[in-house]
């Protein structure tokens, strides 16, 4: 199993561009989430979807969109790249239970400058 | 709503020496703990877990026991090594199953 892939691994945007951060997961799971990683605030949740056909917003979601047309796939597009969305992205994915002990699975990020 | 506040980095250990990492948090209910690991250039790895007060996580030597009467879910590991260098991140799931993080611990251990 890959696990969760991100691609690209590094990408410089200017300000206005609009470009599509693509994650996918081979491990089946239903739960699928993007975070960004900003230096001393941790991870934030940006949107996520719970299985094919379903997302919803997370803390920090404007700016952002999401849509999720196959389990494997959650791609996230910025729509007009602002300097503020310089981060870095992370795509996770877990099975969900009846408990919440799911361990989400990272993929290796994704570093976005936006200039 | 959930939070999470972890001891504020960077720390600073020779290897061998006894690590402690505070993590307190807020949340409704019986959330469950974890704790992720960083490593430099790589995602995030979960390290360990706890699903129930009293319940201890450990994994490669680090342990971390869930106190609920103090809120807390600290972090140790009783002999750091070089390769423990890494940020550690403090978690909560909650009644929304999404993660909440702390803002992450940098930790350094020098030969």
């Amino acid at each position: 199993n890959a696990g969760v892939t991100q691609t690209p691994k590094f990408q410089v945007l200017k300000t206005g561009q609009s470009m599509t951060l693509q994650c996918a997961q081979d491990m089946n799971h239903e739960y699928m989430s993007w975070y960004r990683q900003d230096p001393g605030m941790g991870l934030r949740l940006i949107h996520y979807s719970v299985g094919a056909g379903i997302t919803d917003q997370g803390e920090v979601p404007n700016g952002y969109n999401v849509s999720r047309s196959t389990t494997e796939d959650f791609p996230l597009r910025l729509l007009s790249a602002a300097p503020s969305q310089t981060s870095v992205y992370f795509c996770a994915s877990s099975k969900i239970s009846m408990s919440r002990t799911d361990t989400q699975y990272f993929g290796p990020g994704t570093r976005l400058t936006v200039l | 709503g959930d939070s999470v506040t972890q001891m504020e980095g960077p720390v600073t250990l020779s290897e061998e020496a006894f690590l402690t990492i505070n993590c307190t948090y807020t949340a409704t209910g019986y959330p469950s703990l974890f704790w992720y690991v960083q490593y430099p250039g790589e995602g995030l790895q979960l390290l360990l877990k706890a699903t129930k007060a009293d319940d201890k996580g450990s994994n490669k030597g680090f342990e971390a026991t869930y106190r609920k009467e103090t809120t807390s879910f600290h972090l140790e590991k009783g002999s750091v090594q070089v390769s423990d260098s890494a940020v550690y991140f403090c978690a909560l799931s909650g009644s929304a199953r999404q993660l909440t993080f702390g803002s992450g611990t940098q930790l350094t251990v020098l030969p």
